[in-house]
């Protein structure tokens, strides 16, 4: 088990809704990586937050957005959800300002009907 | 997109045989890090091999890396059941001055009792 949990576990929403997911990251780490995994396949990366600041983003679009807070928490929150957005979504925490392991959550399982 | 591919897509054997897993990936990379996933939940680290390194151990784990050929093998000796679950390879090519994972496809162990 890593220091690293996501809430809720599962979820299932309406196309067109909005969902916020968490993250609370491992002690003493000060990045946050968000994936979206679809199944069958790998994780894709989606952003990363570095001290608050989102540090790098991968190809999704702007209704994917994310917070990180003072202690290093994380939410991503998505609008307008749509159907292929029913993916597992992972959090990863690591220690930034150089190369080093990520730590995953669990995931949420978002469903979108 | 994926920069990683692994081969191959799933690979089944008995408990005390060998499992070997490729990724092949496409750009340069700072490292390469090998992931495990049970059932769809959360990704655990593995061991993870820089890109001036040719081999590593870990237990009953070996990684090598060939930057030549842009490609990375997984041996897992002496297999158990417990080790059935999915695998991942994960390039980290630091871009535009932060570092994040590009995941392949992963390959699908199963180790029969």
């Amino acid at each position: 088990e890593t220091g690293v949990t996501q809430s809720p576990t599962h979820l299932i929403k309406t196309r067109g809704q909005q969902v916020t997911l968490r993250c609370s990251s491992q002690s003493g780490h000060n990045t946050v990586s968000w994936y979206q995994q679809a199944l069958g396949q790998g994780p894709q990366f989606i952003f990363q937050y570095y001290r608050e600041e989102e540090n790098g983003r991968g190809n999704f679009p702007p209704r994917f957005s994310g917070l990180q807070f003072p202690n290093y928490s994380s939410e991503l929150n998505v609008n307008a959800l749509e159907l292929d957005d029913s993916a597992l979504y992972l959090c990863a925490s690591s220690l930034g300002g150089g190369v080093t392991e990520a730590f995953f959550g669990q995931g949420t399982r978002l469903t979108v009907v | 997109s994926q920069q990683g591919e692994e081969d191959p897509q799933a690979l089944s054997i008995q408990e005390g045989e060998n499992a070997t897993m490729n990724c092949s990936y496409k750009t340069s990379i700072n490292n390469l890090q090998w992931y495990r996933q049970n059932s769809g939940r959360g990704l655990v680290h593995l061991i993870l091999i820089r890109s001036n390194e040719r081999e590593k151990h870990s237990g009953r784990l070996r990684v090598t890396l060939d930057t030549s050929k842009k490609s990375s093998s997984l041996l897992i000796t002496a297999s158990r059941a417990a080790d059935t679950a999915s695998y991942f390879c994960a390039t980290d090519a630091e871009d535009s001055g932060y570092s994040t994972l590009t995941f392949g496809k992963g390959t699908m162990l199963l180790v029969s009792p």
